[in-house]
């Protein structure tokens, strides 16, 4: 499999429910991103990774809490919800952070109840 | 904040060239101008990118001036699948090479039969 896989593709879920996204990338890229896209809103930035360390935190509140265990997987956990939350959540990597072209995912698209 | 401007919508034809202006006044002097697509319910799609004069591939052209100011995106003879929202980015001030994109609300076009 090549590109930017992400799993689940969709996920609904209650404000109390635990649950994690999945990001994997087979491009040998060394930086990975999650973003943010509420309905009719650009998206947003959450967090940029790079060889594995967290360099970018743009201000995500602490229910939304990201994981890189290696270069390749990318995930972020989510535990106690808000119905504002649901959105598309995407995850993008790219050959390093010097470099503009990154590589998106499909998207999960989450729904909190 | 993005530090881009560009139209919110166009309309075109199929078969016409489609040229859509981004303005970054604020540009630095190392950064790069990128753009890319994004259909709905997806992630987006690098598309080209350049730092001055102009950059050529199989999908579109990309004008830029001299003073870096502004850049012209040119879709050479569209399809109804290229119906999509389209986003100039330009690294935002003091953080280039941070991997940070600043996605606005980007230029929806819509192609017509």
């Amino acid at each position: 499999e090549t590109g930017v896989t992400q799993t689940p593709r969709h996920l609904v879920m209650g404000m109390t429910n635990k649950k994690s996204l999945k990001c994997e990338q087979h491009l040998g890229h060394n930086a990975m991103y999650w973003y943010k896209q509420s309905a009719k809103k650009p998206l947003e930035l959450m967090f940029v990774y790079s060889l594995e360390e967290r360099v970018e935190n743009n201000s995500v509140p602490s229910r939304f809490s990201p994981e890189c265990p290696n270069s390749s997987h990318l995930f972020l956990h989510l535990h106690t919800l808000q119905p504002e939350d649901s959105a598309l959540y995407l995850c993008a990597s790219s050959r390093g952070t010097a470099y503009n072209e990154q590589f998106f995912g499909p998207g999960t698209r989450l729904t909190v109840l | 904040l993005a530090k881009t401007t560009q139209p919110i919508s166009m309309d075109s034809y199929e078969g016409q060239e489609v040229n859509i202006t981004c303005s970054h006044n604020n540009i630095a002097t190392n950064d790069y101008i990128t753009w890319y697509q994004q259909f709905p319910s997806q992630g987006p799609r690098f598309i080209i990118q350049g730092y001055k004069t102009k950059v050529t591939n199989e999908v579109a052209s990309l004008f830029i001036p001299a003073d870096r100011k502004s850049s012209t995106l040119s879709l050479p003879r569209v399809s109804l699948s290229d119906t999509a929202v389209y986003y100039c980015l330009v690294p935002p001030q003091g953080a280039s090479n941070t991997g940070k994109l600043i996605f606005g609300q980007g230029t929806t076009l819509q192609v017509k039969p």
